[in-house]
């Protein structure tokens, strides 16, 4: 059975920097093929993907956020941490890690997500 | 960047009718496209992968077309439980993912 969970500050005062935990079981991302990503909701609007990270230890960031974007992984931990800098209220939204099993298929599990309000 | 346009952006239906959602690419993403349904409060939903694969557990009544740049997702007679918003995503451009802006589906 796949699971994936976030975890993470709910409240971030601006200028802060945001970690966030996904902490998985069911598959390992030692596994060729499998990634697991970032997205972001902010309340209202759209999904925005943020950043992938693979098996082999590639990574990948949004264009418009690359430069505040950290993704890492502990393989034996079974966990994803994102990191990003700088944050401003803009960045309010709820925080999703899901799975990716290969190069040719969707996301197809998802954490429940977890809301992170910037706010002074 | 690869940018996804999704139309409508809400879109009425009655219950046992025919939804027809569109999903146009700024560039060809060949047939990497995937949908994914989200309700209230829930996280997304992976619907459909390689434009028109239906994911584990899908219902026959979803259905995916297209390739290169203009996609559709078919929801043949809608249910109650279908009443909610559906996003696509490209993953052509393996580097980057882009998703487009969501379509609302309403009940009319």
């Amino acid at each position: 059975q796949v699971t994936l969970r976030e975890s993470g500050p709910a409240l971030v005062k601006p200028t802060q920097t945001l970690t966030l935990t996904c902490t998985f079981s069911g598959f390992s991302l030692s596994t060729s093929g499998m990634c697991v990503s970032w997205i972001r909701q902010p309340p209202g609007k759209a999904l925005e993907w943020l950043a992938r990270i693979d098996w082999d230890d590639d990574k990948y960031y949004s264009t418009s956020l690359k430069t505040r974007l950290t993704i890492s992984k502990d393989t034996s931990k079974n966990q994803v941490v994102l990191t990003m800098t700088n944050m401003d209220p803009v960045d309010t939204a709820t925080y999703y890690c899901a799975r990716t099993p290969g190069a040719v298929a969707g996301l197809d599990y998802w954490g429940q997500g977890t809301l992170v309000t910037v706010s002074s | 960047e690869i940018v996804m346009t999704q139309s409508p952006a809400t879109l009425s239906v009655s219950p046992g009718e025919r939804a027809t959602l569109s999903c146009r690419a700024s560039q060809s993403v060949s047939s990497n496209l995937a949908w994914y349904q989200q309700k209230p409060g829930q996280a997304p939903r992976l619907l459909i992968y390689g434009a028109s694969t239906r994911a584990t557990g899908i219902p026959a009544r979803f259905s995916g077309s297209g390739s290169g740049t203009e996609f559709t997702l078919t929801i043949s007679s809608l249910q109650s439980e279908d009443f909610a918003v559906y996003y696509c995503q490209q993953y052509n451009n393996w580097l980057l993912y882009t998703f487009g802006q969501g379509t609302k589906l309403e009940i009319k």
